[in-house]
């Protein structure tokens, strides 16, 4: 199956550590690395890390990301109320000549 | 600063064609690649293409091969996405981005209402 795939929704406690996955192949994640963005419904994505796991500027340290072969994972510490969001993994897929995007998993902070 | 902005929002009647513009600011258009993404109603986000703005080449989704033309002016540093033979289906939010390894500036989204 192409793309990347992501858990529908994780749940945390306000405070917790919450740890995103995003599994691919080698023709994507594992390829040059998948990005991650925060989507908050009436608001455009917001890139948190590029896929050299590179914060952009103005990106809080409690956003990081990393990858072990295929899969790469977004770790988010102290979590607060505002984390609350659906969460893409994105990647360059060798294949397919095409951006792949997960399908995106929910983050609820309780 | 980096700026996308976007056209208004549209309604269209199935079959008919939609064209979203894509103005750049604060950086050097030709340098970067814009990707068009959509997310309908409770879905995802979804790649429909990326042209390079300098020298115009493109590359489509399979999924739109055929029914999309991304073009752009750099007079202007704007980019167009046409999208036709439109359906409910193609009802969504679209959205251009810039990749500089990654989709880091987006522009605000343009709603398409694709409806009898």
């Amino acid at each position: 199956q192409a793309g990347l795939t992501q858990p529908p929704s994780v749940s945390k406690d306000l405070r917790q550590t919450a740890t995103l996955t995003c599994t691919g192949n080698s023709n994507n994640a594992g390829y040059q690395g998948a990005a991650w963005l925060q989507h908050h419904r009436g608001h455009p994505p917001k890139l948190l890390s590029d896929r050299n796991n590179n914060r952009p500027s103005g990106i809080s340290e409690r956003f990081s990301a990393s990858r072990s072969g295929n899969t790469a994972s977004l770790t988010i510490t102290g979590l607060q109320p505002e984390d609350e969001a659906d969460y893409y993994c994105s990647a360059w897929d060798s294949s397919l000549s095409a951006w792949v995007f997960g399908g995106g998993t929910k983050l609820t902070v309780l | 600063q980096v700026q996308l902005v976007q056209s208004g929002a549209e309604v269209k009647k199935p079959g008919a064609s939609v064209k979203v513009s894509c103005k750049a600011s604060g950086y050097t258009f030709s340098s970067y690649f814009i990707h068009w993404v959509r997310q309908a109603p409770g879905q995802g986000l979804e790649w429909m293409g990326v042209i390079n703005p300098s020298g115009s080449s493109t590359t489509y989704s399979q999924k739109f091969q055929g029914r999309v033309t991304m073009t752009r002016d750099t007079s202007t540093s704007t980019v167009y996405m046409e999208l036709g033979s439109l359906t409910s289906e193609d009802t969504a939010v679209y959205y251009c981005a810039r990749e500089a390894s990654a989709h880091d500036y987006w522009g605000q989204g343009t709603l398409v209402t694709v409806s009898s």
